[in-house]
């Protein structure tokens, strides 16, 4: 079946510092990545839509010179935080895939101290 | 900053008994629907899916139903197991953009 891995798992970093996330289909290509983000006890929320080759389309409310995507080849996409601050703290999720077929990565921790 | 965190429902089932799951979902030109389990600290896992010109769909111990009339989407699980314990999403889909998701609710099963 269809595999999205991300890295790294879990990231401690420090206020100020940025933190890049990479999002990997290991066995299909991906035309369209998609960001989320999951706080505590809440859904996942749609960051950006991050298509191969061109600048990602991105939700309202989520700073674009913040979090920092870039879609570089059909199988990977990395999502860099820039100067993380501690509400910057969450689960980072992306999915993968073709029209329908999205596949989910196990997502990325961050901790901002 | 973080927003408020939103008290997620819970619903408490006996082991071996069936668990119903409800989701009440926005947009009425959403043509497919999937069901996800998330365990802690991972990625959603697919269960079942449904496309809107269906009303019902069978898998292995689940259901799902999906009334379009009032936008519900509904998830049943059979014989309720222990390694069922999760949260549940519906998330919704317009024609191939993104997932949305519902809020989730998260799904003890008691011994």
């Amino acid at each position: 079946g269809a595999v999205v891995s991300q890295h790294p798992s879990r990231v401690i970093c420090k206020s100020g510092t940025s933190v890049k996330i990479e999002c990997r289909s290991l066995d299909f290509q991906a035309t369209t990545m998609f960001w989320y983000r999951q706080f505590p006890k809440q859904s996942l929320m749609l960051m950006a839509t991050s298509n191969e080759g061109s600048k990602a389309t991105y939700e309202q409310g989520v700073e674009k010179d913040k979090f920092l995507i870039n879609h570089a080849s059909l199988t990977l996409s990395t999502l860099t935080v820039t100067s993380a601050h501690p509400e910057d703290s969450s689960f980072y999720i992306c999915s993968a895939g073709i029209y329908y077929e999205q596949y989910f990565g196990p997502g990325t921790r961050l901790t901002v101290t | 900053g973080e927003s408020v965190g939103l008290h997620l429902p819970t619903l408490s089932v006996q082991e071996g008994d069936n668990s119903i799951i409800n989701c009440a979902y926005s947009n009425s030109a959403s043509d497919y629907f999937i069901w996800y389990k998330q365990e802690s600290g991972k990625g959603p896992q697919f269960i079942i899916d449904i496309r809107s010109n269906m009303d019902k769909r069978q898998g292995q111990r689940v259901t799902v139903l999906l009334n379009k009339t009032v936008k519900h989407l509904s998830l049943q699980i059979a014989a309720t197991q222990p390694g069922d314990s999760a949260v549940y999403f519906c998330a919704e889909n317009n024609y191939g953009q993104n997932f949305v998701f519902g809020p989730g609710t998260r799904l003890s099963v008691l011994p």
